[in-house]
């Protein structure tokens, strides 16, 4: 059974203080490796795809990397707008998303 | 363009009913995937839908249905409500025929008393 593990749990940071996400996987057949931003009471906002170890994607403070078993979102210089729950998913066999639970992000000014 | 939506954003329900929540998806999608989210916790997988058949099922109850229209738009049906079904419900859509990465629209929270 596919499984995601997210730490931490919760995460206080002061503005520009980066940091890192850790997201770890266990999954038969990697297709897709996703980071979503989930805002309080809203859905899901899409912000990357990995596919294969090695591989790295940027969006403005945000830059996600992927290995065999994990991939950290490393967060530069946040500000308090990159407030958020951070949700990490992989795709395997099938269409499912299996998610972790979740990474709340509290930047402080 | 517009995104996924879902109808209604919030609905209360008492231990017993059914309730039927709704979701339109994004311009160019045909595939639509259902998911439960409990508070402080990730979606759960509860199934997804492709030209108007149920293509993959997570791990819950047949008290959990749904359905897909000609127009790509679908359904999730839930009868004989529990208090443990509380949850904001989210839908996604995707493209069968691209990536499969899924858009998520902005939920129909559930309260059940």
């Amino acid at each position: 059974e596919d499984q995601v593990t997210q730490s931490p749990e919760a995460l206080r940071l002061q503005e520009g203080e980066s940091s890192s996400l850790n997201c770890s996987y266990t999954v038969s057949g990697l297709r897709g490796l996703f980071w979503y931003r989930q805002d309080p009471g809203k859905g899901p906002e899409f912000l990357f795809t990995l596919y294969s170890a090695g591989e790295e994607k940027e969006k403005e403070r945000l830059k996600a990397t992927l290995t065999k078993k994990e991939s950290f979102l490393h967060i530069t210089a946040p500000k308090p707008e990159d407030s958020a729950t951070y949700l990490c998913a992989v795709q395997a066999a099938g269409n499912k998303l299996t998610f972790g639970g979740g990474t709340r992000v509290l930047v402080k000014p | 363009d517009a995104g996924v939506t879902q109808s209604p954003t919030h609905l209360i329900k008492t231990r017993g009913q059914q309730v039927t929540l709704r979701c339109s998806p994004k311009s160019g999608h045909d595939t639509v995937s259902w998911y439960q989210q409990a508070l402080g916790q990730g979606p759960q997988f509860i199934f997804q839908y492709y030209e108007e058949e149920e293509r993959q099922r997570g791990n819950f109850p047949d008290r959990f249905s749904g359905h897909q229209f000609p127009n790509y738009s679908s359904e999730l049906n839930v009868n004989a409500l529990l208090l443990g079904d509380s949850a904001l419900y989210l839908c996604a859509s995707s493209s069968a025929r691209g990536a499969e990465t899924q858009y998520f629209g902005p939920g129909t929270r559930l309260l059940v008393l």
